[in-house]
């Protein structure tokens, strides 16, 4: 079946655009997350869906970054006046059920982001 | 302040050896832990997970201890095979500690290269 499949896999913005990325979960996925990964590093926790409920966004690392899911499916996660800093790749990955009763998170192959 | 940390960067292992990945943490609320592998230009998939009622868990090649008094956690795999190369990445969740506990906290990753 489909997996998770993000768009675009790479991106290429210069300093002070609006980027959005987006992230299409598995059928019937509960849970969406999102994390970004800086080059050498493992992915961080930026924000976490149940639905269409935005239960966490306590790793967005500052109000440039905005996410939404507003049909319980597809995600968007959107980065305002982007800077060199925001260059990394972000990963979608979805759960079949809450947080709680499903651990194991199905990634996207993720979306590079070049800031220049 | 690195709470899950891989501290070997590379791997190197013959084929039909034994595998050994380390993770150490030093967040005493995480209550459960994963790995995960990490192909080039893919997400990372979901490898195996641990408990921490459980020190060990098994799956086919792959066992995962955990030492819950040294906070540690290591990945065998066993007999390795060149398929394995990959990064492996060591994440953990407090599930029941409330705020934060939608996080998985991920190591940096330890490049495994199984040589034929």
């Amino acid at each position: 079946g489909a997996g998770v499949s993000q768009s675009p896999r790479y991106k290429v913005a210069k300093r002070g655009q609006d980027v959005a990325l987006r992230c299409d979960p598995i059928s019937g996925h509960v849970s969406l997350f999102w994390y970004q990964q800086a080059l050498g590093q493992g992915p961080e926790f930026l924000t976490y869906f149940q639905n269409e409920a935005q239960l966490d966004k306590s790793g967005l690392p500052s109000d440039r970054f905005f996410a939404e899911r507003p049909e319980g499916s597809v995600s968007t996660l959107k980065i305002q006046r982007t800077q060199q800093e925001d260059s990394a790749v972000y990963l979608c990955a979805s759960s079949p059920g809450t947080w709680r009763g499903s651990y194991e998170q199905y990634f996207g192959p993720g979306t590079r982001l070049t800031v220049t | 302040d690195q709470q899950v940390k891989q501290n070997s960067p590379s791997l190197s292992v013959q084929e039909g050896r034994i595998s050994i990945l380390n993770c150490d943490y030093t967040n005493s609320m995480f209550d459960y832990f994963l790995w995960y592998k990490k192909y080039p230009a893919e997400g990372p998939t979901f490898l195996i997970s641990i408990s921490s009622i459980k020190d060990k868990n098994e799956d086919g090649r792959f066992t995962v201890f955990l030492n819950k008094s040294a906070k540690h956690l290591s990945l065998h795999i066993v007999p390795s095979q060149p398929g394995d190369s990959a990064v492996y990445f060591c994440a953990a969740s407090a599930l029941d500690s409330g705020a934060g506990s939608y996080q998985l906290t991920f190591g940096k990753g330890t490049k495994l290269s199984v040589i034929p």
